[in-house]
């Protein structure tokens, strides 16, 4: 079973409404947890990296929220555009296994006009 | 600044063949990991490398794969003999520090017949 599930798997949004991606992770010892932007073909992209005593963290438009109580972290997508329209990937490490990230399956995100 | 650069994009050999994939770091990087994502599935980690040494292979599916860093600056993984179930996307990232960000290359899809 995987270690980091994501909800939902994928969903359509109209141009310029806001959307949230829930990600739920098993990992421990936590280390950090990570939000990469994946375009059709092309390598994953960093978002946001936060560590167990961050709770939000915001690039631009994306805001990460983590809860590692409850070992839950969400992405929320403000004001879509199109460009927005891609694979979003929850991923988790544990500590001293830095390399060893845990991916979850991912939330594909189309926007559309 | 260069990005991680992976060749090749794309190769598609038939079973019981070799395949070499390359990755090229970001320059200064020491850390670098081998990632491939199988179809339907997520992202899964194969080995990471600091500088020329293997810190964690754990991920590695068996020895038909074989990675190698000479010199610690780029690396090469080997599929020797390949298997269908070897298809996928292989990708490289390279972080300056651990735990830090990691930068992907776009991948290197590996198509086995």
């Amino acid at each position: 079973k995987n270690q980091v599930e994501q909800s939902p798997q994928s969903l359509i949004i109209l141009e310029g409404k806001n959307c949230t991606l829930q990600c739920n992770y098993t990992v421990s010892p936590f280390s950090n947890l990570r939000w990469y932007k994946q375009d059709t073909g092309r390598g994953p992209v960093s978002l946001t990296i936060m560590t167990f005593s961050e709770n939000t963290k915001s690039n631009g438009r994306y805001t990460a929220t983590l809860d590692a109580d409850t070992k839950q972290s969400s992405l929320h997508i403000t004001a879509s555009q199109l460009s927005d329209s891609a694979s979003y990937i929850c991923v988790v490490s544990a500590q001293g296994s830095w390399g060893k990230l845990q991916f979850g399956a991912g939330t594909q995100v189309v926007v559309t006009p | 600044e260069a990005g991680v650069t992976q060749f090749p994009s794309h190769s598609v050999i038939e079973k019981g063949q070799t395949v070499t994939l390359r990755c090229d770091p970001i320059s200064g990087h020491d850390n670098l990991y081998w990632y491939r994502r199988v179809m339907g599935k997520e992202i899964k980690f194969l080995l990471h490398f600091v500088k020329e040494s293997k810190q964690d292979e754990s991920g590695m599916p068996n020895n038909r794969f074989l990675a190698e860093r000479t010199g610690g600056t780029y690396s090469t993984l080997k599929v020797q003999p390949a298997e269908l179930e070897d298809s996928g996307v292989y990708f490289c990232a390279s972080s300056q520090v651990t735990p830090g960000e990691l930068f992907f290359g776009e991948g290197s899809r590996l198509t086995v017949l």
